[in-house]
């Protein structure tokens, strides 16, 4: 049973130019989120989706950032015009769709922007 | 509002001594917790979850935690440490509406031999 999938596992990105992260949920799994982390620093909250919904944004930048969860394939985190601060690890985690289970976290993207 | 805090950004013991991660809760209800491990440049890895049951919870790798309400407390414990366990650990706190995950600011544990 695989677990979440997360690719690619390093990005190496030019300022001004887009990334993408992309994540697959754990098999049986509808919700998704994602985290970041910066250097130092614990895990911060970005975005909880599930299929072709956002349900909770409140942690994601209100500029340059989006994430969708489409019906059929991974969930994308797409960063526009990248810039240093950007630099960081990404994590995405799954849970299955009823209550009270723990998330389950992919091994990250890390971001360097060059 | 819900937080967690790890009361030490770094702990060092030696092989086979006991080890404890302090982690102090802030919650208006009953919480879930959880405690994650982090190894270098890896994801995070489920050690135990607290979710209202016994306040005494058993995890993987030896590890346990103990949920004590009077002092809104839910530090990491392991009787003897293996060189294994150095690694990044987080006490989490999941909200109750969304379901997300708010992380403490982890705990460098380091074993020596």
């Amino acid at each position: 049973n695989a677990g979440v999938m997360q690719n690619p596992r390093h990005l190496v990105r030019r300022r001004g130019q887009e990334a993408r992260l992309r994540c697959s949920p754990m098999k049986g799994h509808s919700h998704v989120y994602w985290y970041r982390q910066l250097p130092e620093e614990g895990l911060k909250f970005m975005v909880y989706l599930q299929k072709e919904n956002i349900i909770d944004e409140s942690g994601m930048p209100k500029e340059r950032f989006s994430a969708e969860f489409p019906k059929e394939g991974p969930s994308i985190l797409r960063i526009q015009q990248v810039v240093r601060g950007d630099s960081a690890a990404y994590f995405c985690a799954s849970s299955p769709d009823y209550s009270n289970q723990p998330q389950h976290f992919g091994d990250g993207t890390r971001l360097s922007i060059l | 509002a819900q937080s967690v805090t790890q009361l030490d950004s770094h702990v060092s013991v030696s092989e086979g001594t006991p080890v404890l991660l302090r982690c102090n809760y802030s919650s208006s209800y009953s919480p879930s917790l959880f405690w994650y491990v982090q190894h270098p440049n890896k994801g995070l890895q489920l050690l135990l979850k607290y979710t209202s049951a016994a306040t005494l919870v058993k995890g993987i790798n030896g590890f346990e935690a103990e949920f004590k309400k009077s002092e809104t407390s839910f530090h990491l414990t392991k009787p003897s440490a293996h060189m294994s366990d150095a690694a990044e650990y987080f006490c989490v706190v999941r909200t109750i509406n969304t379901d997300k995950l708010i992380f403490g600011t982890g705990t460098r544990l380091q074993v020596f031999p």
